[in-house]
């Protein structure tokens, strides 16, 4: 399974758009990149994952490049509530799912 | 439909101590995980299972046992337990290229 690489934290303005980036180089043709997140001690809650396009859901839109080297999650409108850990991974079809450390997201007022 | 299920959701073992975690899913999903989280830390899988029978080692299999004797539930056995196996355990499911879905945890103190 391909490695993940993701800044320990950010900071975000509360209303603004929160861009969190992932590296993952070694991705390979079939790996699909997957996010997740995780507030405070709660089970991980999935945000929203893609292979090669671009894609929306009512949560998030995820932005993969074209070498598909490297993927951006980004929340349109910040809120208070969406302070927590981020994790970008990446999973064969079928595969198990391996997490990395994350990013911190701090929302603030 | 209830998802994903933990019992117990909180647990005190002794040094020694034999104990099951039991995750049930009423999703009719062939894939179920077990993952453990210390304080700080991401979640490290320790077992997984593709279907009803079968079962393979993750990332921290050490000092656990699994069994999938039925499709929707995953068990995670502590034969002799260990302060160092304190933690919280997340049991998840999922199709086979779906997303996984995640139980609540069970947080579990070895002392």
């Amino acid at each position: 399974d391909a490695k993940t690489t993701q800044p320990t934290s950010m900071d975000c303005a509360e209303g603004r758009a929160a861009n969190l980036p992932c590296n993952h180089s070694t991705i390979s043709g079939n790996e699909y990149v997957y996010w997740y997140r995780q507030i405070h001690s709660q089970g991980p809650q999935y945000i929203i994952h893609g292979l090669k396009n671009n894609e929306t859901n009512e949560m998030a839109s995820l932005i993969i490049t074209e070498d598909r080297k490297s993927s951006t999650l980004i929340l349109p409108h910040a809120t208070l509530r969406d302070t927590a850990v981020y994790y970008c991974i990446v999973r064969v079809a079928g595969g198990k799912l391996i997490f990395g450390q994350g990013t911190e997201l701090s929302v603030k007022p | 439909n209830a998802g994903v299920t933990q019992t117990p959701k909180f647990r005190v073992l002794k040094t020694g101590q034999s104990m099951t975690l039991l995750c049930a899913q009423d999703m009719n999903h062939e894939y179920m995980y077990w993952y453990r989280q210390d304080p700080g830390m991401g979640l490290r899988l320790i077992h997984y299972s593709v279907g009803e029978g079968t079962t393979a080692k993750g990332e921290v299999p050490d000092g656990y046992n699994v069994s999938r004797l039925k499709k929707q539930n995953f068990l995670l056995g502590l034969e002799s337990a260990a302060p160092s196996q304190t933690s919280v355990y997340f049991c998840a499911s999922s199709r086979d290229n779906s997303p996984l879905h995640f139980g609540n945890g069970t947080r579990l103190t070895v002392t």
